[in-house]
């Protein structure tokens, strides 16, 4: 079984980079996709973006001059930073396991999640 | 972008109760939409993909149908594990996106 567990600080400044990494176990990190979702305190989800293993990005537009993914396939982790953040980026933020073929995208797989909280 | 909206934004009903809920996209997506569960603090869960295919281990009594921009999730016989916040997701194209999502609570 698929295990997903994000890890990173629960507190950054206005304007730093938000920095969080997703462990997988149970499972190896190669050939997926891997996703980044946020959702505020009582408010809907926001797909950041996902890489895949080799490397390749795909962001949304309203967040992709902030948003930089990584991978490290020998860690079985990726990696997830956002640069000067506001007060509009606290939410809590999950990683998970993006399946992407003929079905389309499906985000089959996801981490607990981890609140990150912007504030000085 | 695609909009994703859902009706109701909440519901009550009852154990027992059949309960749709509908979403609909600002313009074509064919089959590519996702429901997912939400309960409090925990994170979502796929239900049903490709707008009428049931994830593995989901229980029957929640189905999908729809295509184009008109899609539905049905719960045939509500049980008190159903409660929770639904939300559908496109994804024919990036970004991903989904809707406000349904809240389904106890009547």
């Amino acid at each position: 079984q698929v295990q997903l567990q994000e890890s990173g600080p629960g507190l950054v400044k206005p304007s730093e980079t938000l920095s969080l990494t997703c462990n997988v176990s149970g499972g190896s990190i190669s050939s997926y996709y891997w996703s980044w979702i946020r959702q505020p305190a009582g408010k809907g989800l926001e797909w950041i973006g996902h890489i895949y293993t080799s490397g390749s990005t795909n962001y949304n537009p309203s967040l992709k001059s902030r948003v930089t993914m990584s991978v490290d396939t020998s860690k079985n982790q990726f990696s997830l930073k956002l640069s000067s953040v506001t007060a509009a980026d606290t939410a809590v933020y999950y990683c998970a396991r993006t399946s992407i073929a003929g079905a389309g995208t499906q985000f089959d797989y996801w981490g607990q999640g981890t609140l990150v909280t912007v504030s000085s | 972008d695609i909009q994703m909206t859902q009706s109701p934004s909440s519901l009550s009903a009852s154990v027992g109760d059949r309960v749709t809920i509908t979403c609909r996209a600002s313009r074509s997506i064919s089959s590519y939409l996702n429901w997912y569960q939400q309960k409090p603090g925990k994170a979502p869960k796929l239900l049903i993909y490709v707008a009428s295919s049931l994830q593995s281990g989901v229980p029957s009594r929640f189905s999908g149908s729809g295509s184009g921009t008109d899609f539905t999730l049905t719960i045939s016989s509500l049980q008190p594990e159903d409660f929770a916040t639904y939300y559908c997701q496109q994804s024919y194209s990036t970004p991903n996106t989904f809707g406000q999502g349904t809240k389904l609570a106890i009547k």
